[in-house]
């Protein structure tokens, strides 16, 4: 069975900061997506990563994929109170379904 | 920008009842999906939907749950005899084109009594 583990579960973190979060998974793909959720809410779609070395950038997130590490890291940059969320990566492998990580909620501290 | 449509956005029922969620896809978008997320874990995959026909399932998705695209626009998840356990955030989603990403919707939250 397909694991995705993103580390780590929970962070806070000061305004300002920088930080990466990391999206693990266990076999062999060439497809990451990342979504936001804010409490209650659905989810966005922030990337989409569709070969190794892909890295795509809006705003204070950029996104990148190492398909041989079977890595993803979505990093924030300067970050503001308004990204406090959680954070989804998700795994497409060749199936018609996509695997979701565990969550990554994040809260920027002022 | 086109949305996925769900309704209601919150089901209150009794355990043992049946339930309905709706959704409407994007006009234009072939594959449908329900995804499930109970309150503070992660998404599930519950099933796909591609040409009028189921094409993949979980686990999750036993005999108790079937989907319908009753017309051209709305796309249903049935629950037949609902469970405390099944109390979540149910999602449902389209794409076009496969494997492009998917739109979800604003989700229904159903709460089994």
């Amino acid at each position: 069975e397909l694991k995705v583990e993103q580390n780590p579960l929970f962070l806070s973190m000061q305004e300002g900061k920088n930080y990466t979060i990391y999206c693990n998974y266990s076999t062999t793909s060439d497809r990451l997506y990342w979504y936001r959720q804010d409490p209650g809410k659905s989810l966005e779609s922030l990337f989409v990563l569709l070969s190794n070395g892909a890295v795509k950038q809006e705003g204070r997130l950029m996104a990148s994929l190492d398909t041989k590490a079977r890595l993803s890291t979505l990093h924030i940059t300067a970050a503001v109170h308004d990204l406090s969320a959680t954070y989804f990566c998700a795994v497409d492998i060749w199936s018609n379904q996509f695997y979701f990580g565990t969550g990554t909620s994040l809260t920027v501290i002022p | 920008e086109p949305e996925v449509t769900q309704t209601p956005s919150h089901q209150v029922t009794q355990m043992g009842q049946e339930v309905i969620l709706r959704c409407v896809p994007i006009s234009n978008h072939l594959y449908f999906y329900w995804y499930r997320q109970i309150l503070g874990q992660k998404v599930e995959f519950l099933v796909s939907f591609y040409n009028n026909e189921i094409s993949e399932k979980s686990e999750i998705f036993d005999d108790q749950f079937s989907v319908e695209r009753p017309d051209g626009s709305n796309f249903t998840l049935k629950i037949r005899s609902t469970k405390l356990e099944d109390s979540a955030m149910y999602f449902c989603a389209s794409n076009g084109q496969g494997r492009s990403g998917y739109t979800f919707g604003s989700g229904t939250r159903l709460t089994v009594v």
